[in-house]
């Protein structure tokens, strides 16, 4: 079982759709968890960073932690089409020196 | 802020030579650098941890003497792919961690094709 599940997709939404993303994981010691947002032929840029449980709200996107549950994730409102992309999470643990990465969501947003 | 640079951002070159990829945090100083691997359509891959002033420490089946990374300085880290074969054409990110941060901030990448 890997440490960080995440559906590969493809995940296709019509513009204006509320994007819902999602990872689990399997070690309770992750503290720290992250989402990324990359373009084809383009490093991954930072989208959200949480730290243990609750919620974080950045205009359109909302990153949920449900350390319980082992689940973690991403709400995207009012979903644009240069929202299409793929979406990764990540996850660290206190004191851990490596992030690490769920297999990327690929989004399409169709105009 | 945390802006990483990489360059060159493509590089083409013939089989049996060497290529020297940077990577530099801009804007922030970094103890910690992570090289990636990334092929079509699959997900980050990585490499090795740099730690400024160390040896970078490889993940299991990356080649040591084959991807010589150097991390000279809290700002700049490289990675040489030497005796470059077309098996070795892929997508390289570099990724870094601010002093006392958790996160990561990634480069744009490097586009590298042996022919």
């Amino acid at each position: 079982q890997k440490e960080v599940e995440q559906d590969p997709g493809p995940l296709s939404v019509p513009e204006g759709a509320i994007v819902s993303l999602n990872c689990t994981y399997s070690n309770s010691a992750f503290q720290y968890f992250m989402w990324y947002r990359q373009y084809s032929r383009k490093g991954p840029e930072l989208l959200m960073y949480t730290y243990s449980s609750g919620n974080k709200e950045d205009g359109r996107f909302t990153a949920q932690v449900d350390k319980s549950s082992k689940y973690i994730s991403l709400f995207i409102r009012d979903s644009q089409p240069s929202d299409s992309a793929t979406y990764l999470c990540a996850m660290k643990r206190t004191g851990g020196f490596k992030t690490i990465f769920g297999a990327g969501t690929r989004l399409f947003v169709k105009a | 802020g945390a802006v990483v640079s990489q360059h060159p951002s493509w590089v083409i070159c013939k089989s049996g030579t060497s290529v020297k990829i940077e990577c530099r945090s801009l804007d922030f100083q970094a103890t910690t650098m992570f090289w990636y691997r990334q092929f079509p359509k699959q997900s980050l891959m990585l490499m090795a941890t740099s730690n400024e002033g160390s040896k970078a420490t490889y993940e299991q089946g990356v080649e040591k003497d084959k991807f010589l990374i150097n991390h000279a300085s809290l700002t700049l880290s490289t990675l040489t792919v030497t005796s470059a074969h077309p098996e070795d054409s892929s997508f390289y990110i570099c990724s870094a961690n601010p002093q006392g941060g958790n996160e990561q901030f990634f480069g744009p990448g490097t586009r590298l094709t042996v022919l």
